[in-house]
Order: structure tokens, then sequence, then C-alpha cells
């Protein structure tokens, strides 16, 4: 299947700072990214929609200002973590749709996820 | 919210078919069932997908009702390796949106020697 990528897939960071996560789709085009976060024996509760060259829809509930997510790319999402603390703390998915032009039934790829610790 | 309803929890003796079923009586016409398998700490694995036909492909088998209120994953021959939490979505599109899959708690399979 299509490869997702993301990076770093681990990181610590201290309260305060901002930190970067970064989604590749490496071997298509993917006009739609996905970014969920999952916290220990949960399930994946979704953040934002991004769409490639225009701004993230975020759920509800989602602070829009601490969770900046940029689609600059065909094939490159980013979500910073703004101001951090340790309640960020969780995992970190995203997620690619595969086709261009074509959204009813195509397939949705999950990258490997990014684990982020605010110390 | 999610739209399917899943049994938290099945097990499965090895090299036997495991048949993990999920109810989505409120699915529309044009939205796709999804079925994803999680390993722990690990992102979601895809494995099918289907509208209204069965599939299968290489991993596993999609059965979907005529209804289509419920459907079943299955697993031909499964393995220690396939000890999972499995998560089935209905894939939701709203106006002006390329779908979204929101996850339910699926269901964790336990495969047993």
């Amino acid at each position: 299947g299509a490869v997702v990528s993301q990076h770093p897939s681990w990181v610590i960071c201290k309260s305060g700072t901002s930190v970067k996560i970064e989604c590749r789709s490496l071997d298509f085009q993917a006009t739609t990214m996905f970014w969920y976060r999952q916290f220990p024996k949960q399930s994946l509760m979704l953040m934002a929609t991004s769409n490639e060259g225009s701004k993230a829809t975020y759920e509800q509930g989602v602070e829009k200002d601490k969770f900046l997510i940029n689609h600059a790319s065909l094939t490159l999402s980013t979500l910073t973590v703004t101001s951090a603390h340790p309640e960020d703390s969780s995992f970190y998915i995203c997620s690619a749709s595969s086709a261009l032009g074509r959204t009813f039934g195509n397939t949705i790829y999950f990258g490997e996820g990014s684990w982020l610790t605010v110390v | 919210d999610a739209k399917t309803t899943q049994p938290p929890s099945m097990d499965c003796a090895e090299g036997r078919a495991a048949n993990l079923p999920c109810n989505h009586s409120t699915i529309s016409g044009n939205e796709y069932v999804y079925w994803y398998r999680q390993i722990h700490s690990q992102g979601p694995q895809y494995i099918i997908h289907g509208l209204k036909n069965n599939e299968t492909n290489e991993m596993a088998s999609l059965i979907i009702t005529e209804d289509r209120k419920s459907s079943t994953l299955i697993l031909p021959h499964a393995t220690l390796r396939d000890t999972a939490v499995y998560y089935c979505i209905v894939r939701v599109y709203g106006s002006g949106n390329t779908g979204k899959l929101i996850f339910g708690q699926g269901t964790t399979l336990q495969v047993k020697p």
C-alpha cells in the first residue's frame, strides 16, 4: 500500500516550547491530510482536516491557535504544537487521502505516529 | 460520533478464521465502510473497504449485508501477528469535505495458540 511517513517518531520537549511534526506522503499526492491524537488505552481522536493550499478545518473542541496545521504541498503537512504543556503529551498520527479529484471510496493511509512527551 | 458499534473484544484460535462483526445501521447511501487495525504504539494499518459489494484482498474479506446495516471482516487464517485492535469505520461526508474517518472503540482481537 501507499506510504505515509511521520517525523520525528518521538520527541521530548520542555513545557512552553513549540514542536513541529511532519507528515509526508512518499509515493502519492495527497490533497487531504488528517491529524489525530491518541491517549493511552483510548481510540484515535480526529483533530483536524487539512487540504493542500487552504486553511485546516478543526474539530469541535480543538484549539486552532495551539495546534497549527500547514499543508503547503501535495506531499507534506505539518502539525505544530505551540506552547506545549504536559497535558499535550500524546501519540499524534496523520493520515493522507490517496487520490486527486476522486474522494468517494478512495483509500486513506496512516503514518506510523509520533510520540510527544512534554516535560 | 462514530457510526459503528463493535464488540469490545474477541478471541480466535491460531489458524482458524476470525470473523469480526460491525453494526452500522444509520449508514447512508454513499458512505463506505472501512476497516483498519492498530497494533500497540503503531499507526493504524489499512485492511479493506467497501460500499455494498463484498470485497476481498490479500489480507481479508469484507462481507456487507444487503441492507448495508452491518458487515463482517474475515481474516481467513488468523496468526498470532493478527492480534490487534480492529476498527470498523463509516467514512462520513459532510458539505464540502472529502470524508472523515471517525474512530470508535474497536474490537480487540486476541489470537491464541
